[in-house]
This record gives structure tokens, C-alpha cells and sequence, in this order.
């Protein structure tokens, strides 16, 4: 099964702050790797997708890169509404579909 | 509107059952394949379960398999997961979700590979199990 670990596990920020997510896998996954962002009480939604495709309807200050096993999520300028937390998942190999732990984005 | 409604949450005690549903809307249910997802109370996503448009290919985590049963009913646009034999640590919310349908191609030994091409883009509101006594 392909692990993924994501760091840090939470982290204190200000609006308008940039800020930088890391999730490494335990084997090269091939640049299939999807970001979600949740807040409390509702769904996961997606964020980006293939490592670096923004969704549709998502802001641009949202990026992914990586390549590897190792990724990168991005959030360029803090806004009030992105303090939520954050998942990787994998889908370069099925089963089991993982995820990572999270990381909860707090207001500093 | 393109939406996931799941339902069929609620308490038992375990060693009970339970048979959550999930109704889509708005988009061809037929040609995705669908996902249940939980979340235990304070922690993260863990996949459970995952079907194949035509169900064709279904597959489990280790922590629910021989116990949770995934289907679907494409005429019924409705995904189910039937849930047996019920723990303690099966207490959280389900999700469903769906994903562009399983990618399979050959792999070495005469194996396959599955594998996704996209996000789980669209998901259900949850509905919550509680397994106590």
C-alpha cells in the first residue's frame, strides 16, 4: 500500500500569509495526487487534482507542484475563508485509495 | 445541480447492522465509479470502499473487509453500503463520493493495475453511524 504523509500536521498563519503544505508519498505515484480542503463540519471538497490542475471554481492562489513522491500544496496570500484542513490522496494505485493525515490551517 | 445525498446513518450497538444509501443527481451516475469515505469523530479521511460504474470491480479496505458490502443500482442512480457485524471504532461520518470511472491495464505477472485518472470531485453531505451499547 502507498503511504502518505503529510507535514506539517497543523500550523498557525495570518490573512495574507503564503503558505506551503508537504505530503510525501512512500512510493513514486506519478503525479496522481489530489488536494482537498474541509472545514468543520462539511464535506472534503477538491482543490486540485494530477498534483497541479486547479478545479474548477477554485482560486488561483491555490497551486500544487511535485513530482515524485514528493508534493506540494501552495496558498499564496491567506484568506480568511482557507483556514480549514487539508488532505493528499493518492490515486496512482487502487486499492487502497489513501489519504493523508491532514493538516489543520489555524489563524495566528 | 450535480449532488450526492446520503442517508441510513444512525446508533446501533455492536454487533449490529446497518445499510447506508447515497441518491446522485444531476449528472450520469452510470459512468462513474462511486467511493464511500469516513471520517471518525476528531480524525481524518479513511477510503472504505470503491465500485466500479457497472460494478465490475469492487474493492475494500482491510479494516471493514468480509463485513461491509458496496453496491449499486444505476436504474435507481443509488449507491449502498451494508454494514454487518458492526465495531465500536466503525463510529464515524460516511461519505459518499464519486470519481471518474477505474482505469485498468495489464501490469506484470499476469496482474492488473487500477488506478483513477482524476479527484473525488463530488461528495455527499455525510450521514454519521454510532455503534455503542
Amino acid at each position: 500500500d502507498i503511504q502518505m504523509t503529510q507535514s506539517p500536521s497543523s500550523l498557525s498563519a495570518s490573512v495574507g500569509d503564503r503558505v506551503t503544505i508537504t505530503c510525501r508519498a512512500s512510493q513514486r505515484i506519478g503525479n496522481s495526487l489530489a488536494w482537498y480542503q474541509q472545514k468543520p463540519g462539511k464535506a472534503p471538497k477538491l482543490l486540485l487534482y494530477d498534483a497541479s490542475r486547479l478545479e474548477s471554481g477554485v482560486p488561483s492562489r491555490f497551486s500544487g507542484s511535485g513530482s515524485g513522491t514528493d508534493y506540494t500544496l501552495t496558498i499564496s496570500s491567506l484568506q480568511p475563508e482557507d483556514f480549514a484542513t487539508y488532505y493528499c490522496q493518492q490515486y496512482y494505485s487502487s486499492p487502497p485509495i489513501t489519504f493523508g493525515q491532514g493538516t489543520r490551517l489555524e489563524i495566528k | 445541480e450535480v449532488q450526492l445525498v446520503e442517508s441510513g446513518g444512525g446508533l446501533v450497538k455492536p454487533g449490529g447492522s446497518l445499510r447506508l444509501s447515497c441518491v446522485a443527481s444531476g449528472f450520469t451516475f452510470s459512468t462513474y465509479s462511486m467511493n464511500w469515505v469516513r471520517q471518525a469523530p476528531g480524525k481524518g479521511l479513511e477510503w472504505v470502499s470503491s465500485i466500479s460504474s457497472s460494478s465490475t470491480y469492487i474493492f475494500y479496505a482491510d479494516s471493514v473487509k468480509g463485513r461491509f458490502t458496496i453496491s449499486r443500482d444505476n436504474a435507481k442512480n443509488s449507491l449502498y453500503l451494508q454494514m454487518n457485524s458492526l465495531r465500536a471504532e466503525d463510529t464515524a461520518v460516511y461519505y459518499c463520493a464519486r470519481v471518474p470511472d477505474i482505469v485498468v491495464v495489464p501490469a506484470a505477472m499476469g496482474r492488473k493495475r487500477y488506478y483513477y485518472n482524476y479527484g473525488m470531485d463530488v461528495w455527499g453531505q455525510g450521514t454519521t453511524v454510532t455503534v455503542s451499547s
